[in-house]
């Protein structure tokens, strides 16, 4: 296995247009998540998954986003109408998880940065 | 409201000393903390955790303590190493929660 991977690694889009990013978790891991990061800020949270199911989305986000994990392997992002305050890093991870564990570690993939112009 | 802080954007330290990131959190719900490492171009990579069960949890030379009451937890790297160099964030979760909260990092200088 060779970690978590996402494509494209850069996108640049003009402002309202869609965009749809790629994310293959670790086979073995059960949950997916999604996290967006600025410059000199941390991972925000933005939707997870266990298997096929998204089970918790941030109230931060907007309608414009959407994301899904068919068949609860890989998943895909996807951002409508962009706006430059979209720019950012989005990154995907991948863990082991399930009901009455604690978390666990993720494995992060390297993430898609997103230019809005 | 950011309920994991990380006070300090930077710290600097020398080969061989010991460096001590900090981390404060608002929510007392969170019981599980976790610790990880961004090189530029990467993502984060996971390095320790711990429970809040536990006060301290080691792995090698990276130690990580909690201090509940004071809702504070550290993580501390005995002897620093230059590849050590790195932004370190620090992450809060609870039990039957998939998603974790992060700080906002800290980078770590460490000069040969």
């Amino acid at each position: 296995d060779t970690g978590v991977s996402q494509d494209p690694r850069h996108k640049i889009t003009k402002r309202g247009q869609n965009v749809t990013f790629r994310c293959d978790p670790i086979s073995e891991h059960n949950r997916l998540y999604w996290y967006r990061q600025t410059l000199g800020q941390g991972p925000e949270f933005l939707t997870y998954f266990q298997n096929e199911a998204q089970l918790e989305k941030s109230r931060l986000l907007s309608d414009r986003f959407s994301a899904e994990r068919p068949k609860g392997s890989f998943s895909t992002l996807e951002i409508q109408r962009t706006e430059q305050g979209d720019s950012a890093m989005y990154l995907c991870a991948s863990s082991l998880g399930g009901v009455g564990t604690y978390p666990y570690g993720y494995t992060f993939g390297s993430g898609t940065r997103l230019t809005v112009v | 409201d950011q309920q994991v802080k990380q006070n300090s954007p930077s710290l600097s330290v020398q080969e061989g000393r010991i460096s001590i990131l900090n981390c404060d959190y608002t929510n007392s719900m969170f019981d599980y903390f976790l610790w990880y490492k961004k090189y530029p171009a990467e993502g984060p990579t996971f390095l320790i955790s711990i429970s809040s069960i536990k006060d301290k949890n080691e792995d090698g030379r990276f130690t990580v303590f909690l201090n509940k009451s004071a809702k504070h937890l550290s993580l501390h790297i005995v002897p620093s190493q230059p590849g050590d160099s790195a932004v370190y964030f620090c992450a809060a979760g609870y039990t039957n929660a998939g998603k974790s909260t992060f700080g906002d990092g800290t980078t770590l200088t460490v000069k040969p």
